[in-house]
């Protein structure tokens, strides 16, 4: 069971708009940054998304995220096949240690 | 650009440590002016499932630990050669996974956001 609780899956068709769900707490993401990561098969995880809603140099403008009390998204636009992978948020939680979601599977119809 | 790549035994013994060394190129672990420093840390992922968060250093600074592993993990520094290390005892099935180097681009441990992740390294606990 993970502190920060995602959907396990979701999808969307080629072009579309998908958001992911990410709730925490009071103690992590009520407090502090979320960052965003995506993984595809078989590789390491991907920097997609920190502090928030800020962009590392190299990841397109599709990807955004936002933050609302203790809760956060990520939204994809203009969905492309090369999305399907799994993605994670994560935050520092200030019972002091870093804290995963579980993951979304992202499928694309 | 930033490189780090973990390395180590695949195979570990239950009960026994699991060991693994993270080795970093482009950029220095250990710089004398510590506020040029960032957090470098370890993160496991058992196979099919999510990310755990192990622990997270910072040279001439703090170290962390998630509280559920603490009592049996450990992370060095060997400057020389800049590279730091994992140590996990005592470790069961459970403690199978890949395990993840990677920098945490920050001098305070709160912005945990890892910016560069090595190739991550499976090991496997059995007998």
């Amino acid at each position: 069971q993970s502190v920060l609780t995602q959907p396990p899956s979701a999808s969307g068709t080629p072009g579309q708009r998908v958001t992911i769900s990410c709730s925490g707490s009071s103690s992590n993401i009520g407090t502090n940054n979320v960052n965003w990561y995506q993984q595809l098969p078989r590789t390491a995880p991907k920097l997609l998304i920190y502090s928030n809603n800020q962009r590392p140099s190299g990841v397109p403008d599709r990807f955004s995220g936002s933050k609302s009390g203790t809760s956060a998204s990520l939204a994809i636009s203009g969905l492309q096949s090369e999305d399907e992978a799994d993605y994670y948020c994560a935050a520092w939680d200030d019972s002091l240690y870093g804290v995963f979601g579980g993951g979304t599977k992202l499928t694309v119809l | 650009q930033l490189q780090l790549q973990a390395s180590g035994p695949g195979l570990v013994n239950p009960s026994e440590t699991l060991s693994l060394t993270c080795s970093v190129a482009g950029d220095s672990i250990s710089n004398s002016n510590y506020d040029s420093n960032y957090y470098w840390g370890w993160i496991r992922q058992p196979p099919g499932k999510g990310l755990e968060w192990i622990g997270s250093f910072y040279y001439g600074g703090s170290t962390w630990y998630n509280p559920s592993l603490k009592s049996r993990v450990t992370i060095s520094v060997d400057t020389s050669k800049n590279q730091f290390s994992l140590k996990l005892s005592s470790v069961t099935a459970t403690d199978t996974a890949v395990y993840y180097c990677a920098r945490q681009p920050s001098t305070t441990v709160v912005k945990f956001h890892f910016d560069f992740w090595g190739q991550g390294a499976l090991v496997t606990v059995s007998s």
